[in-house]
């Protein structure tokens, strides 16, 4: 299996300013074949079930605000917040879809400072 | 647009056979995979496999001897049993939509709101 994990476990940062998350995998999940990272982000929202943020790594998904970006191939994956708002408040997850079983990392809380 | 929508019984007996299914809304269950996923309380994910329209499936090593995935492709429906539950199977279960193929990817862009479910006697 490849193990997902996350750093930090929970972060607190000010409205508007950056927050950043990473994510590292146990073996790489980019793809020879096509040079794409299997590697997606997800938000969730407590109470909510998770939403998908990014997938091939960097490509935001439709609706997601461009605040949401995301950075890194093989084994490190990053996802950065430019300017946190109040709506940002969640737990992220990494998850690679490169081979089954698919894995999800452990999950970093972010809060307001 | 594709909603999803767990139904099934809040509570089963330890032992018993945990069995939920996912309805399908807005769009065909043809050419995609369907995941279910769980999250024990106040933990994190877990995929527990998929099955594709087709009617191929891939599980979690660790369930796949309990854990069955079904599809109904005449209601728009895909199903989960997980059998012998115990304590530890509590969980609130998402079922998903989980992309195409290997060039489309797997990522799961539609969820449902989940259902929990608790195993006690």
């Amino acid at each position: 299996d490849i193990v997902m994990t996350q750093s930090p476990d929970s972060l607190a940062v000010s409205l508007g300013e950056r927050a950043t998350i990473n994510c590292k995998s146990s073996q790489s999940v980019l793809s020879s074949s096509n040079n794409k990272n299997y590697l997606a982000w997800y938000q969730q929202r407590p109470g909510q079930p998770p939403n998908l943020l990014i997938y091939w790594a960097s490509t935001r998904e439709s609706g997601v605000p461009d605040r949401f970006s995301g950075s890194g191939s093989g084994t490190d994956f990053t996802l950065t917040i430019s300017s946190l708002q109040a709506e940002d408040v969640a737990v992220y997850y990494c998850q690679q879809y490169y081979s089954t079983p698919f894995t999800f990392g452990p999950g970093t809380k972010v809060d307001i400072k | 647009q594709v909603q999803l929508q767990e139904s099934g019984p809040g509570l089963v007996k330890p032992s018993e056979t945990l069995s939920l299914t996912c309805t399908v809304s807005g769009g065909s269950i043809s050419s995609f995979y369907w995941s279910w996923i769980r999250q024990s309380p106040g933990k994190g994910l877990e995929w527990i496999g998929y099955i594709h329209y087709s009617g191929s499936t891939n599980y979690y090593p660790s369930l796949k001897s309990r854990v069955t995935i079904s599809l109904d492709t005449s209601k728009n429906q895909f199903s989960l049993k997980l059998n012998s539950v115990t304590a530890a199977d509590t969980a609130v279960y998402y079922c998903a939509r989980a992309g195409q193929n290997w060039n489309y990817g797997y990522h799961m862009d539609v969820w449902g709101k989940g259902i929990t479910v608790t195993v006690s006697s």
